[in-house]
């Protein structure tokens, strides 16, 4: 079974608007972090921000928060303002173990590709 | 800072060839890791390494071997390429785990191989 669901191959925002990238993930381990990453054109991978299992807060970085929703096992990533820059592959990862006694790995799913339309 | 640096950038070998993918940090990260990724997949994990002298198998060993004999180094060694190793390699490293801290992995720039 899929560890990380992204649902959503492709989706198109209008430029200054918001937009929610979906992100499912499956895991019996309570200590667990979720990234996200994106990943422009140019093919390097960016770290976006973290939500760790047992955060009482959804994360926020400038523009992107996550919409963590525990209990659906849910992690969206939420751009704000989106701009033409914003345009690239966004990857939600998780990593299990995240607070000790795993080998770190990042579980990815296979990615939502964001055009953003002037 | 020159973080997690990847050669080569892009490299094409014959079938049965083979090649070493050099990476390379120097932010004295215990974890380091490669992933590999197909054309409009996640990228998968290909090995492991926790510290230096050791090594495990990821998702997607087959083909490759590894080495890891000091911190900062974690070469990908290919033997007799074959044409379903055409993709794009990552390394990446990270900071001991624990107290549920922001450990993200550090990303190289990439290697794309293609194996003709």
């Amino acid at each position: 079974a899929q560890k990380i669901t992204q649902t959503q191959p492709g989706m198109f925002v209008q430029e200054k608007e918001a937009v929610t990238l979906d992100c499912t993930y499956d895991t019996s381990d309570p200590s667990y972090g979720l990234f996200w990453y994106k990943q422009p054109s140019s093919g390097e991978m960016i770290f976006l921000i973290y939500q760790g299992s047992y955060d009482q807060q959804n994360a926020t970085e400038g523009r992107y928060s996550l919409n963590f929703q525990k209990a659906r096992k849910s992690a969206n990533l939420v751009i704000s303002a989106s701009q033409l820059g914003d345009s690239a592959m966004y990857f939600c990862a998780m990593r299990e173990g995240n607070y000790g006694g795993s080998q770190g790995n990042l579980i990815f799913g296979k990615g939502t590709k964001l055009s953003v339309k002037p | 800072n020159a973080g997690v640096t990847q050669t080569p950038k892009f490299r094409i070998l014959k079938i049965g060839q083979s090649m070493t993918l050099q990476c390379t940090q120097d932010m004295n990260h215990n974890y380091m890791y490669w992933y590999r990724q197909d054309p409009g997949m996640g990228l998968k994990l290909i090995y492991y390494s926790v510290g230096a002298g050791i090594t495990d198998k990821g998702e997607v060993p087959n083909g490759y071997n590894v080495s890891r004999s000091t911190t900062e180094d974690f070469p990908l060694r290919l033997e007799l390429a074959a044409p379903s190793q055409t993709s794009v390699y990552f390394c990446a490293s990270s900071p001991p785990l624990g107290l549920g801290a922001n450990t993200e992995a550090f990303f190289g720039q990439g290697t794309r191989l293609t194996v003709v």
